[in-house]
């Protein structure tokens, strides 16, 4: 099993639907991160946590929100989703050892249309 | 603030040929390196990263890469590529500064590595 992941896999929404990505890890780090990916972009930070009542906003926050619901579970809505949010969703993990390596899953395809 | 720039967003080389590719960063402070590589329709896996130390790096699959801080930069290089490494590769720095992570992970827009028969 992996040590992070994400659901669902792959999602095609309509406009204005609102849509939850939702993220579990199993390796015990108090830090989790949502990053998108679109092409020659590279990835953007959306919301980070270090830990369950700290969240924090990243590069590319607007439109989007974040639950942390247990030390294990990251959440991140789209509430009202955009066809420009369609893009490939990354769930991270890292502990503040170890320079904060960070784990990702494997990431969320979504599509809105 | 800190950012990263990876210079070329495609390198195409021959299998058994070496390659480099190349990544700059900027930072006030003091910087911990990473260097990411993404399979297709694969997530990200950690190929190696520079904390303290030996300015030389080695990583997974022959890969190493050396910071250099007079220059700002943190390339990775493989002395003999194989068809198996074409890939996305993804330079990203972390700042720290009191021996404290600020924990934020910034990466550069990614090379495309494709290695030809």
């Amino acid at each position: 099993d992996a040590d992070v992941t994400q659901t669902p896999r792959n999602r095609i929404t309509k406009t204005g639907k609102r849509i939850m990505l939702e993220c579990s890890q199993t390796k015990g780090h108090d830090r989790m991160y949502w990053y998108r990916q679109d092409p020659g972009l590279g990835l953007q930070l959306i919301y980070y946590s270090f830990d369950v009542k700290d969240i924090n906003k990243g590069e590319i926050s607007d439109g989007y929100s974040v639950s942390r619901q247990a030390q294990a579970k990251f959440s991140l809505s789209l509430e009202s989703a955009i066809p420009n949010q369609t893009a490939l969703y990354f769930c991270a993990t890292a502990t503040g050892y170890s320079g904060n390596t960070i784990y990702f899953g494997e990431g969320s395809w979504l599509t809105v249309v | 603030a800190q950012s990263v720039t990876q210079l070329d967003s495609q390198v195409p080389v021959f299998e058994e040929a070496p390659v480099e590719l190349r990544c700059n960063y900027s930072s006030s402070v003091s910087v911990y390196l990473f260097w990411y590589v993404q399979y297709p329709n694969q997530g990200l896996q950690l190929l190696l990263k520079y904390l303290s130390g030996s300015t030389l790096v080695k990583g997974i699959n022959g890969f190493e890469a050396e910071f250099n801080k007079s220059q700002t930069s943190f390339h990775l290089r493989k002395p003999s590529v194989h068809i198996s490494d074409t890939a996305e590769y993804f330079c990203a720095v972390s700042s720290w500064a009191g021996g404290t992570s600020y924990g934020k992970l910034t990466f550069g827009q990614g090379t495309i590595l494709t290695v030809h028969p």
